[in-house]
């Protein structure tokens, strides 16, 4: 069985840093390609960034490029979001997704980041 | 970007009645490699987003056969034969053939 946990999420102030990590089991690691996601308080959703399955490959949106860096241990099966300069409109839950083909396979059950003073 | 639309964004339903989601995509979603890169999510209340559909109509496991998806290029249909109490929650369409990816803005399912 797939699971997918995330962790590392918090209240930071404005400015501040915080790295997400979510660690995987259940798959063969290094062969999919992993993908963040969030949601904002009762909104819809919003890709963040994908990684390919080696790590040799990184995607980002717009709103968070040159803030928040994607990363991959398979040797630890896990994934990592590094977010730094964090701004009110990063508060949200940030979910981890087994990705292939274009879609999101599995997605994990979310941590919650709230960025405010 | 390519930008997904949904209609409608709320949805009431009678129990056992059908459900029709609409999923519209600013570009063609099909690939040169011919599938065409469209998954549908659900997502109730207080869970993570789970996946219904994927590749337009390709239900995965587990899930129920009322669920049904159809379309191509740029207009896709999520359906509901008969609606249940489980099924109340939002739904999304999202698109996987360039980046960034994006998804609709949602469909709430809600029973009348």
């Amino acid at each position: 069985e797939v699971q997918l946990v995330e962790s590392g999420g918090g209240l930071v102030q404005p400015g501040g840093s915080l790295r997400l990590s979510c660690a995987a089991s259940g798959f063969t690691f290094n062969k999919y390609p992993m993908r963040w996601v969030r949601q904002t308080p009762g909104k819809g959703l919003e890709w963040v960034s994908d990684i390919s399955s080696s790590g040799d490959r990184t995607y980002y949106a717009d709103s968070v490029k040159g803030r928040l860096t994607i990363s991959r241990d398979n040797s630890r099966n896990t994934v990592y979001l590094q977010m730094n300069s964090l701004r009110g409109e990063d508060t949200a839950v940030y979910y981890c997704g087994k990705g292939s083909n274009g879609t999101i396979d599995n997605w994990g059950q979310g941590a919650l980041v709230v960025v405010s003073s | 970007d390519v930008v997904m639309t949904q209609s409608p964004l709320s949805l009431p339903v009678t129990l056992g009645q059908p459900a029709s989601i609409s999923c519209k995509s600013s570009e063609s979603l099909k690939h040169s490699d011919g599938n065409t890169y469209l998954t549908w999510f659900q997502q109730r209340p207080g869970q993570s987003p789970r996946r219904l559909i994927q590749m337009v109509f390709k239900r995965d496991s587990g899930v129920p056969d009322r669920f049904s998806g159809s379309g191509s290029g740029t207009d896709f249909t999520l359906e509901i034969s008969r609606v249940e109490a489980e099924d109340v929650g939002v739904y999304y369409c999202m698109q996987g053939i360039q980046w960034p990816r994006t998804f609709g803005p949602g469909t709430r399912v809600e029973i009348k």
